[in-house]
């Protein structure tokens, strides 16, 4: 299993200019999230899925969108960059099986000019 | 809403030191928690977990007991290595009646530097 995979690994955007950051997990959890951290703050929960089909908002969503067509994908859209965004974004993934212990990825490191 | 709190960092330990790195939670029910772990350029990884009241979780020689009188999770090594310099993140995952149900909450992160 490759596990949680994330693309790219580094991305330098200007203000205003959109994108989308790609997760994927082949261990069909049923359970996605996506993490920003920021030093000295942790990871907030920006959104997360239980399921195909269902999100909700987490902690910090403003600015941020989701979707979850397949079990497997839950990719994560900058509508317009704003430096404000600058951070290393995680993509997570967990299961009711592991008491929702989270298999992160590698992570994304983002930086908005 | 549900929330951690972990000691405020860094800690800087000489090799064979004993550790403790201190979390405390608030949620409501019965938590599951964590610590992860994060080295230098990487993601976060599983260190240990504890699911119910008194449980240990323990891994590569650290240990956390699941205290609810307390609230508390603190993790302990009782001989550190330069290779367990990392960032360590204390998380909670809500119960079925709790309103982070699947999610974790995590504290701020402890930075451990550990010199030979």
């Amino acid at each position: 299993n490759a596990g949680v995979t994330q693309t790219p690994k580094f991305q330098v955007l200007k203000t205003g200019q959109s994108m989308t950051l790609q997760c994927a997990q082949d261990m069909n959890h049923e359970y996605m999230s996506w993490y920003r951290q920021d030093p000295g703050m942790g990871l907030r929960l920006i959104h997360y899925s239980v399921g195909a089909g269902i999100t909700d908002q987490g902690e910090v969503p403003n600015g941020y969108n989701v979707s979850r067509s397949t079990t497997e994908d839950f990719p994560l859209r900058l509508l317009s960059a704003a430096p404000s965004q600058t951070s290393v974004y995680f993509c997570a993934s967990s299961y009711r099986g592991t008491d929702y212990e989270q298999y992160f990825g590698p992570g994304t490191r983002l930086t908005v000019t | 809403g549900d929330s951690v709190t972990q000691m405020e960092g860094p800690v800087t330990l000489s090799e064979e030191a004993f550790l403790t790195i201190n979390c405390t939670y608030t949620a409501t029910g019965y938590p599951s928690l964590f610590w992860y772990v994060q080295y230098p350029g990487e993601g976060l990884q599983l260190l240990l977990k504890a699911t119910k009241a008194d449980d240990k979780g323990s891994n590569k020689g650290f240990e956390a007991t699941y205290r609810k009188e307390t609230t508390s999770f603190h993790l302990e090594k009782g001989s550190v290595q330069v290779s367990d310099s990392a960032v360590y993140f204390c998380a909670l995952s809500g119960d079925a009646g709790g309103t982070s149900y699947g999610k974790l909450t995590f504290g701020q992160g402890t930075i451990l530097t550990v010199h030979p």
